[in-house]
């Protein structure tokens, strides 16, 4: 079957780095999405990434190992606001979606 | 600033009653979407549509049903509201045309069904 793993939960402390993985096993891959999600607010898209290597947008950087059945989403800087929930999905062979369960980030003082 | 906006955020219903959740979006997208989002849980696809008219069932379709008569609006529909429907409804849309499939989502509608 199609899996989508991620922690459900982590804290980290604020200007610290965060590191949030997601490993998947689906059939066919057509790219990787993250997702912040606030609570209850609706999920925004953070990155997209489809080939090996390293997205960087701002605080925010999306890693891709096709190879491996890995991303990651780095966080810098951290800031109270960045506490949410993030949530990776893959797009499958048939162009459709499979979410993980997310990742709840705490933010600590 | 685009937007996808859900009719209700909040509905309490008895089991047995008739649901309606309706989605408007603003920016001339071809695809419409229905989650359900539950704790623990990733999203989870109930029905979607590439246009007008068009309707497809996605991984648990059983219990609701849909209707697309216009491009900007898709509706999900309860016929008879179970308390396994209890959960909260994300409506999404994207354009679809070559790009990277980016969903835009609405606030969501938190169900409740006693």
């Amino acid at each position: 079957g199609q899996n989508i793993d991620q922690p459900t939960e982590m804290t980290a402390t604020e200007g610290a780095i965060v590191q949030i993985n997601c490993t998947y096993q689906t059939s066919g891959f057509n790219g990787l999405f993250w997702y912040q999600q606030h609570a209850g607010e609706a999920p925004t898209f953070l990155s997209y990434n489809v080939l090996d290597g390293l997205e960087e947008k701002g605080r925010f950087s999306s890693f891709l190992s096709r190879s491996k059945g890995y991303s990651y989403l780095l966080l810098k800087e951290l800031q109270m606001k960045d506490s949410a929930s993030y949530l990776c999905a893959v797009m499958d062979s048939n162009y459709q979606l499979i979410w993980g369960a997310g990742t709840k980030l705490i933010i600590k003082p | 600033d685009v937007k996808v906006t859900q009719s209700s955020r909040y509905l309490v219903k008895r089991t047995g009653e008739k649901v309606f959740l309706e989605c408007v979006q603003d920016m001339d997208h071809e695809n419409m979407f229905w989650y359900r989002q539950d704790p623990g849980l990733g999203l989870r696809l109930i029905y979607f549509s590439y246009d007008v008219k068009m309707k497809e069932k996605g991984d648990i379709p059983e219990g609701y049903s849909v209707s697309r008569e216009k491009k900007e609006r898709f509706s999900l529909i309860l016929e008879s509201a179970s308390t396994n429907q209890t959960s909260m409804y994300l409506c999404a849309s994207s354009s679809g045309q070559g790009d990277t499939g980016e969903l835009f989502f609405g606030e969501g509608s938190r169900l409740t069904v006693l």
